[in-house]
C-alpha cells in the first residue's frame, strides 16, 4: 500500500524566512511524488511533481522540493516565504505501477507571519 | 481549458433530503475522482472512475452514497437521504492516462451543509 506522512500539523514562519514542509512516503517500487496547495475556500492546486532524475524539482510560485530516496522523503521548500503562501499543503504519492489513485497526506497548515 | 467544473458551489439542505453534486472533468481526461474533506477526517477518496467505469468505491461511506459517470464529461455524486454528518466539502478531480504520472486536477468543491 502507498502512504504519506506529514508529521507537522502547522508550520509557522516569519515572512522572508525559508519555508520547509516535511513529507515522507511509503510505496512499492519507485515513486511519483506530488505537492498540492489549498488556499481558503478553494480546491487543491498542483504545485510540482517528481518523476525521475534530478532530485531537486522546481515548481510554481518559487517552490521547490527535494527527493531523497534513502530517507523516503520529499520535503517542500521555499527560500523566502511570503504572507500569501499561507495555505494548506498536501503531499501525495503513487507507485510507478498499479492503479492511478494518489495517496494524500493529512496536510500541513502553513502560516507566514508578517 | 476551464478546468474541472463542479456545481453547485454551495448546498444547504435539510436532513433526509436528496442531494446531487455534479462534476465536469477536464476535456480529454479519462479518470475522475470524488473526495470529501472535513476538519476531522481530512481529505478522503470516496470513489474513482477510469473510462467511465467505477474502479474503487471502497471509500463510499455507506449505501446512502452513490456515484455515476454516464459519459466522459459528466459525473454525479448523490446522497439519499442526507444526514448532518455528511456536511463537508466535496471535491471532484480528474487526470489523464496520457500523462504518466497521473497528476490530478481538482475542481473548486461543493460545500454541503445538512441541517
Amino acid at each position: 500500500a502507498q502512504s504519506v506522512a506529514q508529521p507537522e500539523d502547522q508550520v509557522n514562519v516569519a515572512e522572508g524566512n525559508p519555508l520547509t514542509v516535511k513529507c515522507t512516503y511509503s510505496v512499492s517500487g519507485n515513486p511519483y511524488l506530488f505537492w498540492y496547495v489549498q488556499y481558503p475556500n478553494r480546491g487543491l492546486q498542483f504545485l510540482l511533481k517528481y518523476i525521475t532524475g534530478d532530485n531537486l524539482v522546481k515548481g510554481s510560485y518559487g517552490f521547490e522540493a527535494e527527493f531523497n530516496k534513502s530517507q523516503t522523503s520529499f520535503h517542500l521548500k521555499k527560500p523566502s516565504a511570503l504572507v500569501s503562501d499561507s495555505a494548506l499543503y498536501f503531499c501525495a504519492v503513487r507507485g510507478h505501477y498499479g492503479n492511478n489513485r494518489l495517496a494524500f497526506g493529512k496536510g500541513n497548515q502553513v502560516v507566514v507571519i508578517p | 481549458d476551464a478546468g474541472v467544473i463542479q456545481s453547485p458551489r454551495h448546498e444547504v439542505t435539510e436532513m433526509g433530503q436528496e442531494v446531487t453534486l455534479r462534476c465536469k472533468p477536464i476535456s480529454g481526461h479519462n479518470s475522475l475522482f470524488w473526495y470529501r474533506q472535513t476538519m476531522m477526517r481530512g481529505l478522503e477518496l470516496l470513489i474513482y472512475f477510469n473510462n467511465n467505469v467505477p474502479i474503487d468505491d471502497s471509500g463510499m461511506p455507506e449505501d446512502r452514497f452513490s456515484a455515476k459517470m454516464p459519459n466522459a464529461s459528466f459525473s454525479t455524486l448523490k446522497i439519499q437521504p442526507s444526514e448532518p454528518r455528511d456536511s463537508a466539502v466535496y471535491f471532484c478531480a480528474s487526470s489523464s492516462s496520457e500523462v504518466i504520472t497521473y497528476e490530478q486536477y481538482f475542481g473548486p468543491g461543493t460545500r454541503l451543509t445538512v441541517t
